[in-house]
């Protein structure tokens, strides 16, 4: 595809509900990011993928924090019962080699968590 | 952990008035890279150091990697209203392919 994109764009959960977050990136794409962003800060590392392989995993704020990417493109991340703290949006990032590359970033999904 | 900072928070400049914004990490760094977010938008990727003192430029941007690796500055000169969003520096340590993200530095244009 032409860019990164995630869906769904906005997921409003009542606390204790499951969310999935899905990101598409880039064709061809190696790597595959996640991010938590909260209101007012800077994108916080959550994931990174290298193809299928989950390298690091050290930003994931608990064991509720689950992501897969099974097959080397699409990756989702899940979320157990959600809590209001995880309200923030969640970005995804593709680049296309592993290393040094540019992250190029999908447009996020926003969670709100009564 | 490493962890990155940046000053100042908020800049309110006047339209044509020139600014800098500064990044500092709290460990040496292999590169960094600034982006650019848009109010309501995602980052967008403006530029990537990886030397010891370099400096690049785009147009009305000039960014600079300090001699230690361990800041850097972004300089926007004759300042205009297509500039107002949130600066992210990012840096990459010596390990691994994590970015650390500062908090930004969120720019105000007045006309």
């Amino acid at each position: 595809g032409a860019g990164v994109s995630q869906s769904p764009r906005y997921k409003v959960a009542k606390r204790g509900q499951d969310v999935a977050l899905r990101c598409d990136p880039i064709s061809g794409h190696v790597s595959l990011f996640w991010y938590q962003q909260a209101l007012g800060q800077g994108p916080e590392f959550l994931t990174y993928f290298q193809n299928e392989a989950q390298l690091d995993k050290s930003g994931l704020p608990s064991d509720r924090f689950f992501a897969e990417r099974p097959e080397g493109s699409v990756s989702t991340l899940k979320i157990q019962r959600t809590q209001q703290e995880d309200s923030a949006v969640y970005l995804c990032a593709s680049s296309l080699q592993a290393g040094t590359e540019t992250q190029y970033f999908g447009p996020g999904t926003r969670l709100l968590v009564l | 952990g490493q962890q990155v900072m940046q000053i100042p928070q908020y800049q309110h400049v006047q339209e044509g008035e020139d600014f800098t914004t500064y990044c500092n990490s709290s460990t040496t760094l292999s590169n960094i890279q600034w982006y650019k977010q848009r109010p309501g938008g995602h980052p967008v990727f403006l530029i990537q150091l990886v030397k010891s003192g370099e400096v690049k430029k785009q147009k009305r941007l000039t960014f600079q990697f300090g001699e230690a690796k361990k800041n850097s500055s972004l300089h926007i000169t004759a300042t205009q209203t297509t500039d107002v969003g949130t600066y992210f520096c990012a840096g990459r340590g010596a390990a691994g392919n994590k970015l650390t993200f500062g908090g930004g530095t969120r720019v105000l244009v007045k006309p």
